[in-house]
């Protein structure tokens, strides 16, 4: 079984701060892992992903993320928030042979 | 590349209507396609697997028979909701992967609709 635990459902940050969206995953195989960022009444938009290459993954828009398996955590930053940064953001697990699994998203506010 | 378009963006119909909502992938054919759907402010479910020449696999508690999938090319799948009640007006998302369901799902833009 596969699941995923997106610990806070809304964020709020300055611009020029940095950002912290956590993400706990449980699964049964060797999982893949994505980040997708969905702004309002629009579609998904990958801003990385994990498949058990290097355990910190850097994506588009200065995200980045570390996959890190002992504490089955894989959370999202970024040095320095950006207004255009607020949004939905969708942390993912997939295990192998298994189906997208989206967790409850969280959404991030930047304050001016 | 890898681009995925959905169509309508939004539509209003009314209940007891059936409505269609074509996803088609743009510059790549895709053998699988999956649907979703998103109620507001929570995050995305999936309802159905689709695959190219087949009939698609349902989840859970997603009724086949109001929910019609179509997917009849590599780059064309179709959602159609059967005789549409107020409780089905959601977000629609469509994705679609290359080279087998358990590759990278490139999502849609998404189709909103509204059942009055």
């Amino acid at each position: 079984a596969q699941s995923v635990t997106q610990l806070d459902s809304h964020v709020s940050v300055s611009e020029g701060t940095p950002v912290l969206l956590r993400c706990n995953y449980s699964s049964s195989y060797s999982p893949s892992l994505f980040w997708y960022v969905q702004h309002p009444n629009k579609g998904l938009q990958l801003l990385l992903k994990y498949t058990s290459a290097a355990t910190l993954v850097k994506g588009i828009n200065g995200f980045e993320a570390e996959f890190k398996k002992s504490e089955t955590s894989f959370h999202l930053t970024k040095p320095s928030a950006h207004m255009s940064d607020a949004a939905e953001y969708f942390c993912v697990v997939r295990g192998y042979g298994q189906n997208f699994v989206f967790g409850p998203g969280t959404r991030l506010s930047v304050l001016p | 590349g890898a681009v995925v378009s959905q169509h309508p963006s939004w539509v209003i119909c009314k209940s007891g209507t059936s409505v269609k909502i074509e996803c088609r992938s743009l510059d790549f054919q895709a053998t699988t396609m999956f649907w979703y759907r998103q109620f507001p402010k929570q995050s995305l479910m999936l309802m159905a697997t689709s695959n190219e020449g087949s009939k698609a696999t349902y989840e859970q508690g997603v009724e086949k028979d109001k929910f019609l999938i179509n997917h009849a090319s590599l780059t064309l799948s179709t959602l159609t909701v059967t005789s549409a009640h107020p409780e089905d007006s959601s977000f629609y998302i469509c994705s679609a992967s290359i080279g087998g369901p358990y590759n990278e799902q490139f999502f849609g833009p998404g189709t909103r609709l509204t059942v009055l």
